[in-house]
């Protein structure tokens, strides 16, 4: 398995509602990511989790919350978003931290739309 | 501190016609470089990556990219566009650990004309 899977593809929500965002990788990669892209932009790291322990928060709003339940699970947990956040959430997986030898694999992302 | 930059937002060529973009780096280190594409609504799939091995590098889809330390760059070529070709690419930087594992051009739209 060289994939990493995202569920749900698409997600419409309420600014009252939570939801959650899953993302799965069985690679065995240590280091797992979600990123922010809006349209036209270039992804923009969010969080990342280096063996299953959050690293790096890039300044992210409390609204967004992750979890990292697993070494192949990455969830993130979302509640009383803006419309602005709508947004692809994309997560990807790395061999280690640093990607440099390998890159990273990315999932084909999450199109959230907060109304 | 790394950066990248794409020279060129936009690139229009002709089906059958050979592919040029440009990518600029600059780094404290040695860097790692890749080449990402997206094709709408999708997720970024992994073209190509210099590693520190050989400078010239070859991808899938018959993409392939060459690391010219001297002039800090890494163009990404393809002799023939297909029309499955159009998409985004992003040229990416990665030094180390951290913040610094990824650092993204803005970018640049592939379209392929018919």
């Amino acid at each position: 398995d060289t994939e990493v899977t995202q569920t749900p593809k698409h997600l419409v929500m309420g600014m009252t509602n939570k939801k959650s965002l899953k993302c799965e990788q069985h690679m065995g990669h240590r280091a797992m990511y979600w990123y922010k892209q809006k349209a036209k932009k270039p992804p923009e790291l969010m969080f990342v989790y280096s063996y299953e322990k959050l690293s790096i928060n890039e300044s992210v709003p409390s609204r967004f919350s992750p979890e990292c339940p697993n070494s192949s699970l990455l969830n993130l947990h979302l509640h009383a978003l803006q419309p602005e956040d709508s947004a692809l959430y994309l997560c990807a997986s790395s061999q280690e931290v640093s990607g440099r030898a390998y890159g990273y694999t990315f999932g084909s992302g999450t199109r959230l739309t907060v109304v | 501190a790394q950066s990248v930059t794409q020279l060129d937002s936009h690139v229009s060529v002709s089906e059958g016609t050979p592919v040029l973009l440009r990518c600029n780096y600059s780094s404290s280190y040695s860097p790692s470089l890749f080449w990402y594409v997206q094709h709408p609504n999708k997720g970024l799939q992994l073209l190509l990556k210099y590693t520190s091995a050989a400078t010239l590098v070859k991808g899938i889809n018959g993409f392939e990219a060459e690391f010219k330390k001297s002039e800090t760059s890494f163009h990404l070529t393809k002799p023939s566009a297909h029309m499955s070709d159009a998409a985004e690419y992003f040229c990416v930087v990665s030094e180390g650990t951290g913040r610094r594992a990824l650092t993204f051009g803005s970018g640049t739209r592939l379209q392929v004309q018919p």
